[in-house]
């Protein structure tokens, strides 16, 4: 069964610094999003990506994050400068464009120190 | 986006029928209805989705009145393996073509032996 990717499955950072998170969605899939979810509470939708562009992204999405697809695989979340609140798990899905299912990766645990 | 009510917890023993009713009153016409399981530290996955009536596949199915206004998620005869949270979502794809999801709490559930 094809699957999303994730790497690292953990990170550690100090507050302040830059995150890249990385994801190989499934080849023939054409939307990708990035979900969050801090432990213990909901998973929270952040943005999503089409044809190169951002489709939609929430009011979590600010200036401090930024999404690429660099080449015709990867799918990198960027975290400019991170804060302590933006510990958790951070999942990639991709989807087919008739699809209402995603596919989710096993995520990546970011912990800001 | 339609709201979702659901049960916070279940218990089931093994080898039981597992009925998770999730109720939706606000629905619209395009939205379709959405299961995802999730254990933890992993990435919600895909189970069941559907329009009106009813869905089956390998792992469940799906029972969804002529209101719509509600829908159940059947999983036949559970094991430990299930013991898991299961979210009920309803949306459809936006303007832009990505479909955005929004998790509530789930139902956690807990399988006995």
């Amino acid at each position: 069964e094809p699957e999303v990717t994730q790497t690292p499955s953990h990170q550690v950072t100090q507050m302040g610094q830059e995150v890249i998170l990385r994801c190989v969605p499934i080849s023939n899939h054409l939307y990708f999003y990035w979900y969050r979810q801090i432990l213990g509470q909901k998973v929270e939708f952040l943005v999503s990506f089409y044809n190169n562009e951002i489709s939609e992204k929430s009011e979590i999405f600010d200036d401090q994050f930024s999404v690429e697809r660099p080449d015709g695989s990867n799918f990198t979340l960027k975290i400019r400068s991170t804060k302590l609140e933006d510990s958790a798990m951070y999942f990639c899905a991709s989807s087919e464009p008739q699809n209402y299912g995603y596919t989710f990766g096993s995520g990546t645990r970011l912990t800001v120190v | 986006l339609a709201k979702t009510t659901q049960p916070i917890s279940m218990d089931s023993y093994e080898g039981q029928e597992v009925n998770i009713t999730c109720s939706h009153n606000n629905i619209a016409t395009n939205d379709y209805i959405t299961w995802y399981q999730q254990f933890p530290s992993q990435g919600p996955r895909f189970i069941i989705q559907g329009y009106k009536t009813k869905v089956t596949n390998e792992v469940a199915s799906l029972f969804i009145p002529a209101d719509r206004k509600s829908s159940t998620l059947s999983l036949p005869r559970v094991s430990l393996s299930d013991t898991a949270v299961y979210y009920c979502l309803v949306g459809a794809r936006s303007g832009a073509g990505s479909y955005q999801l929004t998790f509530g709490k789930g139902t956690k559930l807990s399988v006995i032996p």
